[in-house]
């Protein structure tokens, strides 16, 4: 089973609004990631977390917060959003951080930001 | 830092092979992953190639590395109407950030 799953599937939020994104994997991976992909563009990593450890953050704005509360969840809390941050949002994880372990995604939240 | 280039689409007839490119920059790059993504859906993984190898065939896939010309492709035989999405090449040099760095896509169009 190499399934990773994300709610909500769509969610439409305000720019003042509280929203949380969630992933979940019960594959015994210990790496999970969270992507940015716009339309018709490759993925863009924003964080990874190895060992439910954030390990890499790439220079992602403040209003997105992401948490891993344990091994098999990954949370992205969304604050104070632009209309620019509407894209699909993809979770993957993999058995490790390494380069050498393949990621397996999640099938996405698409969000808009009105 | 490495960069990945993909021609951005393709068009076959169904039943016919497709044959997807895939050029990269960094001779280091170490694992070389292949993802498919229908419309609408999350990212699949095809089939991968280690840089010490120079093909691996998967059923219909086949993966074909030139390590000298830093050069990928994928082909998929006996093309399908189903095989049409957008197809991404991503490197990895390893270590261990998991980083990978993506190609730009190309949409294969299947056509009955």
């Amino acid at each position: 089973d190499t399934e990773v799953t994300q709610t909500p599937k769509h969610l439409v939020m305000g720019m003042t609004n509280k929203k949380s994104l969630k992933c979940e994997q019960h594959m015994g991976h210990r790496a999970m990631y969270w992507y940015k992909q716009k339309a018709k563009k490759p993925p863009e990593l924003m964080f990874v977390y190895s060992y439910e450890k954030l390990s890499i953050n790439e220079s992602v704005p403040s209003r997105f917060s992401p948490e891993c509360p344990n091994s098999s969840l990954l949370n992205l809390h969304l604050h104070a959003l632009q209309p620019e941050d509407s894209a699909l949002y993809l979770c993957a994880s993999s058995q490790d951080s390494g380069g050498h372990y393949e990621q397996y995604f999640g099938p996405g939240t698409r969000l808009t930001v009105t | 830092g490495e960069d990945v280039e993909q021609s951005l689409f393709l068009s076959v007839r169904e039943g016919d092979s497709s044959v997807i490119n895939c050029t990269y920059t960094d001779s280091s790059s170490t694992y070389l992953y292949w993802y498919k993504q229908e419309p609408g859906a999350g990212l699949q993984l095809l089939t991968y190639i280690f840089s010490n190898m120079d093909m691996k065939q998967d059923q219909r896939l086949t993966v074909l590395l030139n390590k000298k010309d830093k050069h990928l492709s994928l082909r998929i035989a006996d093309t399908q109407t189903g095989d049409s999405a957008i197809y991404f090449c991503a490197t990895s040099m390893g270590g261990n950030t998991g980083k990978l760095i993506f190609g730009q896509g190309t949409t294969l169009q299947v056509k009955p």
